[in-house]
């Protein structure tokens, strides 16, 4: 079945610096590629989304890219501020199927 | 719309006793989804269903586990007999085959301790 890795687990960046996070997944018909952000004792919330058709998205800070014959997706977050801490997860999913397959998560940790 | 309510908030319990959580999605959502969040298994998806139907189940973890949705604005998950295992944070989730994009939308979770 369809797989999602995520790296790194941890990303530790200065303010002000970019971050930038990995994933890669296995099916080829995935065609969807969210990325949700979680603050400490929250829930998970959508921050940007990608479509297979598209190379890369952005909306202001953040921007997510897609190399489809790779079968990767990175998020890149520039200008980092303390309010980017948190986990982020990357997801995958095809077609109808509207089951996300979730890669393990990236705690990020912006350095004052 | 209030988002996607999940009750209770915070449950405490001892081994060995039955736990419901329970779950209202946005309205018109029609897929709802069972999430389990560890430190040690991250983002783990229990179940999910569309119109009401259960679609998928593999992630249920045993037979102590089972989920019901008997309406499109309800769903339960319900563990009997709990286990200290079993203690994690459960989110449900939902989304609509109408939106433009997959995005679902969680609820504020149920904390689980089981002593």
């Amino acid at each position: 079945g369809e797989n999602v890795e995520q790296h790194p687990s941890t990303l530790s960046v200065q303010e002000g610096d970019s971050a930038v996070i990995k994933c890669t997944y296995s099916d080829s018909a995935s065609n969807y590629f969210p990325w949700y952000k979680q603050e400490l004792g929250k829930r998970p919330q959508l921050i940007i989304d990608i479509r297979s058709n598209v190379g890369e998205k952005k909306d202001q800070r953040i921007a997510v890219t897609l190399n489809k014959t790779a079968k990767h997706f990175s998020l890149h977050i520039t200008e980092t501020q303390p309010e980017d801490s948190a986990v982020y997860f990357c997801a995958a999913s095809k077609g109808s199927n509207y089951q996300l397959i979730w890669g393990a998560g990236t705690k990020l940790i912006i350095k004052p | 719309d209030a988002g996607v309510i999940q009750s209770p908030r915070h449950e405490v319990t001892e081994m060995g006793q039955e736990v419901t959580l329970r779950c209202k999605p946005i309205s018109g959502h029609d897929y709802l989804f069972w999430y389990r969040q560890t430190m040690m298994r991250g983002l783990e998806l229990l179940i999910y269903f569309n119109n009401n139907v259960p679609i998928d189940d593999s992630g249920m973890p045993e037979d102590r586990f089972s989920a019901k949705m008997p309406n499109a604005s309800f769903s339960t998950l319900k563990i009997q007999p709990s286990e200290p295992r079993d203690s994690a944070v459960y989110f449900c989730a939902s989304t609509s085959w109408t939106s433009a994009r997959n995005t679902q939308y969680f609820g504020p979770g149920t904390r689980l301790t089981v002593l």
